[in-house]
């Protein structure tokens, strides 16, 4: 079973801090990760996707992969309210043909 | 912009009733998903299609069947719906390898 394993949360940061999500996967072949923002009652929304060790920076966003550690991070600088919703982590490979493989999500709130 | 849509937002249905979602992309996509998500199971999938009249099971496909006659549509049908199958179903699309996007999501409640 080829599993993505999240900390459920809540993960709670004050207004302008640094949160930090994590991720872990089993499939040594996954190739490539993505994080999903999704705010309550809607749908997941595409922020971030890595498919190269090392860091990947989108604004206020840094992805970060460790492929020997299988493990997929998401840094979020100066966090607002805004960003308070549940954070999915993905994983596809090759093996998989066309599937992701999809964590249970982190719930964050951001406190003003 | 990337655009998945879906039949309906919101559903009620009563036992043993025929379901029909649908899903339409507009992005030329080759492979299309159906999941549904219940609180603390996450996403799961219950079919993809990555070709025209092609489809693949995911790890929850019983009760469920699929469609997918033209690239850009593909349905998700409830042979008898049951209160168990009362859930949010999301539907996402994709080139090969790359990103999902999903639709708006449809909450269906079995009565």
């Amino acid at each position: 079973q080829k599993e993505v394993e999240q900390n459920s949360g809540p993960l709670s940061v004050p207004e302008g801090a640094i949160a930090s999500l994590n991720c872990t996967y089993s499939d040594r072949g996954s190739q490539s990760f993505f994080w999903y923002r999704q705010y309550s009652g809607k749908s997941p929304e595409l922020i971030m996707f890595i498919y190269s060790n090392g860091d990947k920076e989108d604004g206020r966003f840094t992805a970060q992969l460790n492929k020997a550690s299988q493990y997929v991070s998401l840094l979020i600088r100066d966090s607002q309210p805004s960003d308070s919703a549940t954070y999915l982590c993905a994983a596809g490979s090759s093996n998989t043909g066309n599937q992701f493989y999809f964590g249970t999500g982190t719930s964050l709130t951001v406190i003003p | 912009d990337v655009k998945v849509t879906q039949s309906s937002r919101y559903l009620v249905k009563r036992t043993g009733e025929k379901v029909f979602l649908e899903c339409v992309q507009d992005m030329d996509h080759e492979n299309m998903f159906w999941y549904r998500q219940d609180p603390g199971l996450g996403l799961r999938l219950i079919y993809f299609s990555y070709d025209v009249k092609m489809k693949e099971k995911g790890d929850i496909p019983e009760g469920y069947s699929v469609s997918r006659e033209k690239k850009e549509r593909f349905s998700l049908i409830l042979e008898s719906a049951s209160t168990n199958q009362t859930s949010m179903y999301l539907c996402a699309s994709s080139k090969k390898g790359y990103e999902q996007y999903f639709g708006p999501g449809t909450r269906l409640t079995v009565t």
